[in-house]
């Protein structure tokens, strides 16, 4: 099975500066069809997770730009431009080049 | 607009079998690329995904609980289902139903084992 190993495990930010969160796969996501199947959530307190970004580096539906993806096909970057108070909660990275495996999650913190 | 929405029993006893039920709407699973995971959440700790059925209806389970692990679909009513036999404590976690890629997360059912 895909292992995801998330890094670090909590940050604590100032508002408006950047914060980035790395994942590691044990296995290449780059299928051959030239896709990266990494995808990017959100948890925030209380709340279901949210998608992010998928295939590695495309913004979902709705997520503000200063959200971006970024990797390599077992290397991966969040990166949270300009940070907000509402950016607080639980990254997961994730995968579904075969089945779905999570990342053991970062919280992020403010300041 | 896509919604899903998890049902299940709430509390149940060790060795009984947990039916959960996902009912969405907003899209289809027969529909060509449509698929269901099921992911669990115990408190405080992270996302452990479950099971994943596909509009082909193929299915796919976490290895950890695959014996336990039984997915299926009613395509007619848009809902998915999942059943774990043989609980025990450590399968007290809100369990989410999502469309995949997790697009789409339901509210989440919280599911409480105790004797």
């Amino acid at each position: 099975d895909i292992v995801m190993t998330q890094a670090p495990l909590s940050v604590s930010v100032t508002p408006g500066e950047s914060a980035s969160i790395s994942c590691r796969s044990s296995k290449s996501l780059l299928h051959s069809n030239g896709i990266t199947y990494v995808y990017w959530y959100l948890q925030k307190p209380g709340k279901s997770p949210q998608l992010l970004i998928y295939r590695m580096s495309n913004l979902a539906s709705g997520v503000p730009d200063r959200f971006s993806g970024s990797g390599s096909e077992t290397d991966f970057t969040l990166k949270i431009s300009r940070v907000e108070a509402e950016d607080v909660g639980i990254y997961y990275c994730g995968q579904l080049l075969e089945k779905l495996t999570f990342g053991s999650g970062t919280k992020l913190e403010i300041k | 607009q896509v919604t899903l929405k998890e049902s299940g029993p709430g509390i149940l006893q060790p060795s009984q079998t947990l039916s959960l039920t996902c009912t969405f709407s907003g899209f289809s699973l027969s529909t060509y690329g449509m698929g269901v995971g099921w992911i669990r959440q115990p408190s405080g700790k992270g996302l452990e995904w479950l099971a994943n059925i596909w509009w082909d209806d193929d299915k796919y389970y976490n290895p950890s609980l695959k014996n336990r692990l039984t997915i299926s679909k009613d395509t007619s009513n848009n809902q998915a289902f999942l059943k774990i036999t043989n609980v025990d404590t450590a399968d007290t976690a809100t369990y989410y139903c999502a469309r995949i890629p997790g697009d789409h997360w339901g509210q989440g059912v919280m599911v409480t084992v105790s004797s």
